[in-house]
């Protein structure tokens, strides 16, 4: 079993809908979880995390943490077509060794 | 804000080469890491480290050293570059928080190995 699984999309949605993108993880000792941004051709940018079970919000996204069940997930509120990219999830382990387990990442693209 | 510099964006070396990627970070990180990036696989750890001279073998080292001399540079070798080793290189830093360790990524490296 994969460490990180995320829903393989692609996923398309239409403009000023919600985007929900799902991350499921196996390791029940993961502490801290993260949410990355891809273009096309670019690197990474963080996007947010979260560590708590709940919810986290930052303008538009949501991050959404449940530890009992291993699940992670973000929604995007009102999409635009500027958040057509891939999202990566991942997540560490406390360590100080710093290292990040990725998941392979969703394909999101928002329709005008 | 926090700066990761890459040497190159775009590389094309032939096989058998040595080839060094360069990554520079300014903000004083501890961690510092190599990914490769290949469609259908997403990112997979080549090496990271977590203090000069110090490193730890990712997922996948084959093939690959690095060199962490000061804080803020770490080198990945490919001491005989392979057609198999074409692929986006990404450097990321990171440093200890008692929340999370964000990992930050440069602007990649392309590397096509004929």
């Amino acid at each position: 079993q994969k460490e990180v699984e995320q829903n393989s999309g692609p996923l398309s949605v239409p403009e000023g809908a919600i985007a929900s993108l799902n991350c499921t993880y196996s390791d029940r000792g993961s502490q801290s979880f993260f949410w990355y941004r891809q273009y096309s051709g670019k690197s990474p940018e963080l996007i947010m995390f979260i560590y708590s079970n709940g919810d986290k919000e930052d303008g538009r996204f949501t991050a959404q943490l449940n530890k009992a069940s291993q699940y992670v997930s973000l929604l995007i509120r009102d999409s635009q077509p500027s958040d057509s990219a891939t999202y990566l999830c991942a997540f560490d382990r406390g360590s100080t060794l710093g290292r990040l387990y990725f998941g392979r990442g969703t394909q999101l693209t928002v329709w005008p | 804000d926090v700066k990761v510099t890459q040497s190159s964006r775009y590389l094309v070396k032939r096989t058998g080469e040595k080839v060094f990627l360069e990554c520079v970070q300014d903000m004083d990180h501890e961690n510092m890491f190599w990914y490769r990036q290949d469609p259908g696989l997403g990112l997979r750890l080549i090496y990271f480290s977590y203090d000069v001279k110090m490193k730890e073998k990712g997922d996948i080292p084959e093939g690959y050293s690095v060199s962490r001399e000061k804080k803020e540079r770490f080198s990945l070798i490919l001491e005989s570059a392979s057609t198999n080793q074409t692929s986006m290189y990404l450097c990321a830093s990171s440093f200890v928080s008692g929340q999370a360790n964000t990992q930050y990524f440069g602007p990649g490296t392309r590397l096509t190995v004929l």
